[in-house]
């Protein structure tokens, strides 16, 4: 079965870095992810397509301070240089035949 | 500017029925999957449906698969989402999202949300 698993929680101060892990359930580590920002009463917003090797594509927009990375079965949005702004619900996404799925998203505080 | 618009969301009873759409512009509608993703009250994200782009085949998670119908016309740059037989469960935020190919990939585009409450 095709899971995400993320953490509920993350933080850091203002102008610091924040890594965000999104975990492939077994048997899906060679899977392509998308992460997604959520602002507080805001619809969300793609950041990115991270594949297995680590490469991605982010989308129009997407500061520099957004950055991907993988290993394994695991997948990771680093935040640098924390904004205010970025105080958000992250979410990863991924996609299999006929079926799409979500993690549980990160909420991230900056504090 | 690539845009998606949804419409069609309100207060709807128990059992009731309601028909959602999703105005896309700024790109070749066509040639993309389009899909539906919804946001319960303070919970997160939950794909629902998807329609490719290419052949028109469709997808749908268990929790609305035989209530809901997705569909296209290409002509007029648009997704619907066909809501019937709606419970209080499916109290929502419906997003319609662009896909990044015609088949299953990223969702590259969002729209801004239409809530539906299913309530008597």
């Amino acid at each position: 079965q095709l899971v995400l698993t993320q953490s509920p929680s993350a933080s850091a101060s203002l102008g610091a870095s924040v890594k965000l892990t999104c975990t492939l359930s077994s048997g899906h580590s060679s899977y392509a992810i998308a992460w997604h920002q959520q602002q507080p009463e805001k619809g969300p917003r793609y950041l990115m397509k991270l594949n297995s090797d680590g490469s991605h594509s982010k989308g129009d927009g997407i500061p520099d301070r957004f950055s991907g990375s993988s290993s394994g079965a695991e997948r990771y949005l680093t935040i640098s240089s924390l904004q205010s702004e970025d105080e958000a619900d992250y979410y990863c996404q991924t996609w299999g035949t006929g079926i799409h799925v979500f993690g549980t998203g990160t909420k991230v505080t900056v504090l | 500017e690539v845009q998606l618009l949804e419409s069609g969301g309100g207060l709807v009873q128990p059992g009731g029925s309601l028909r959602l759409s999703c105005a896309a512009s700024g790109f070749t509608f066509s040639s993309y999957a389009m899909t539906w993703v919804r946001q319960a009250p303070g919970k997160g994200l939950e794909w629902v449906s998807a329609i490719s782009g290419s052949d028109g085949s469709t997808y749908y998670a268990d929790s609305v698969k035989g209530r809901f119908t997705i569909s296209r016309e290409n002509s007029k740059n648009t997704l619907y989402l066909q809501m019937n037989t709606l419970r209080a469960e499916d109290t929502a935020v419906y997003y319609c999202a662009k896909v990044g190919t015609s088949g299953h990939d990223a969702f590259d585009i969002w729209g801004q949300g239409t809530m539906v409450t299913v309530s008597s």
